[in-house]
Order: structure tokens, then sequence, then C-alpha cells
């Protein structure tokens, strides 16, 4: 089962931050917070992982709280091609990614 | 583009038969992941193999089987269709083992008739 608790669906304005937040309040030390994307029915995309800073690359930002029991994926100029289902994962060092419902992440002009 | 490819796009078959689909890693990657998407159980992890070997298998069926090759290739094979099997079916690469990010492939739409 997943391990993690998000929103449903979530609106932004298009050229406006996307914060997506998730709670993951039984994570253990030795486990990471991924976010991957699914736009429409393709494949799911990565887009960031981190364990306890904070981590940003080209894609997006990641906020984790200090206790690690909740995070932040930040897009920062969400555009319409950001339309796509945002799946929160926590995982093991063994590799096995379990998807939860995500969070359906409507961009609008 | 994530450079894993899949192979074919769209399956339709009939209740009762087999059919295989096959997976492509990325250059260099070592590990094969199997993945269900169906619309009502969502995005299933069935099977991962690492250099030719099985490494950890999620909620697979029995009709169901995995291989992976000596050049690295995978093909899922899938026997005595259910009209509920019909799904997406991804599979994803990654470098090695462990918290290595995995790369998607566009996936086999199965539809059993």
């Amino acid at each position: 089962d997943a391990k993690t608790t998000q929103p449903p669906s979530m609106d932004c304005a298009e050229g406006r931050a996307a914060n997506l937040p998730c709670n993951h309040s039984t994570i253990s030390g030795n486990e990471y917070v991924y976010w991957y994307r699914q736009i429409h029915s393709q494949g799911p995309q990565y887009i960031i992982h981190g364990l306890k800073n904070n981590e940003t690359n080209e894609m997006a930002s990641l906020i984790i709280t200090e206790d690690r029991k909740s995070s932040t994926l930040i897009l920062p100029h969400a555009t319409l091609r950001d339309t796509a289902v945002y799946y929160c994962i926590v995982r093991e060092y063994g590799n096995k990614l379990v998807f939860g419902a995500g969070t359906i992440l409507r961009v609008k002009s | 583009d994530s450079g894993v490819t899949q192979t074919p796009k769209h399956l339709i078959t009939a209740t009762g038969q087999r059919v295989t689909l096959r997976c492509s890693p990325r250059s260099g990657d070592l590990s094969v992941y199997w993945y269900q998407q169906s619309l009502d159980q969502g995005l299933q992890f069935l099977i991962q193999y690492y250099n030719g070997e099985e490494r950890a298998k999620g909620n697979i069926l029995e009709r169901f089987s995995a291989q992976q090759f000596p050049d690295l290739h995978s093909e899922l094979n899938l026997s005595s269709l259910e009209l509920g099997d019909s799904a997406l079916y991804f599979c994803a690469s990654s470098l090695g083992q462990g918290t290595y990010e995995q790369y998607f492939g566009p996936g086999t739409r199965l539809t059993v008739t």
C-alpha cells in the first residue's frame, strides 16, 4: 500500500508556481521521497527525489520538512504542459515504486 | 523520450490467448521493471530483473512470467488471458538496484476481448 497522502486534485494558473503537498508521516530513516508525473496515458516521468535536504533540478524543487513527515513539490512556473497526475512515493533502497492515486494538477490559462 | 522502448504499442487479442510484450532498456541500464496500470487498480509493480536475474516480485499473477535476456532486453509473457488483464503495461529501467531513478517506456496497451 502507498505510504503517502496527497490531495486528489489541484488547480494552478499558468505562469504561477504550483505547490503540490504530500504527507508521509510514517516514513522511515532510510526511505527516500520520489516524485513522478504521468501525462495522460504516457509512461510516468521521473521528476526529483530527496532524502533529507531540499533538492532542485531543472524541472522542480523538492522541500522536505525537518521531521521528514511531509514534503512539497514546487513547479516554479507552471505551463499547460505540466497538467498531469503527480505521484509522491516513499521508497526504500529496494527499487519497487508503490504508486498511490496521486494528485491531478490542472494548469489553466 | 526516456530511451526505453516497448513493443508493440497496442495489442488486441481474445480471452484465453497468450501474448508477449517486449522492452528494451536505456543503454547502460541493468535493471528492468514491469508495471501494470488498469483503471481500477492504478499503477502496480509486477516484477524486477537485474542483469538477467529476477530480483523482486510484486502482484504478478501465475499466468504471467517475465525474463531478461543477455542483451538486457526483457519480455513479459501473459497467458490464458482474461478480460481483466486489459491494461497498460509499462516497462521501466534503471542503472542499478538502489535508489537510482527509474525511466519508463511509453507502454503497451493490451485489450482482451
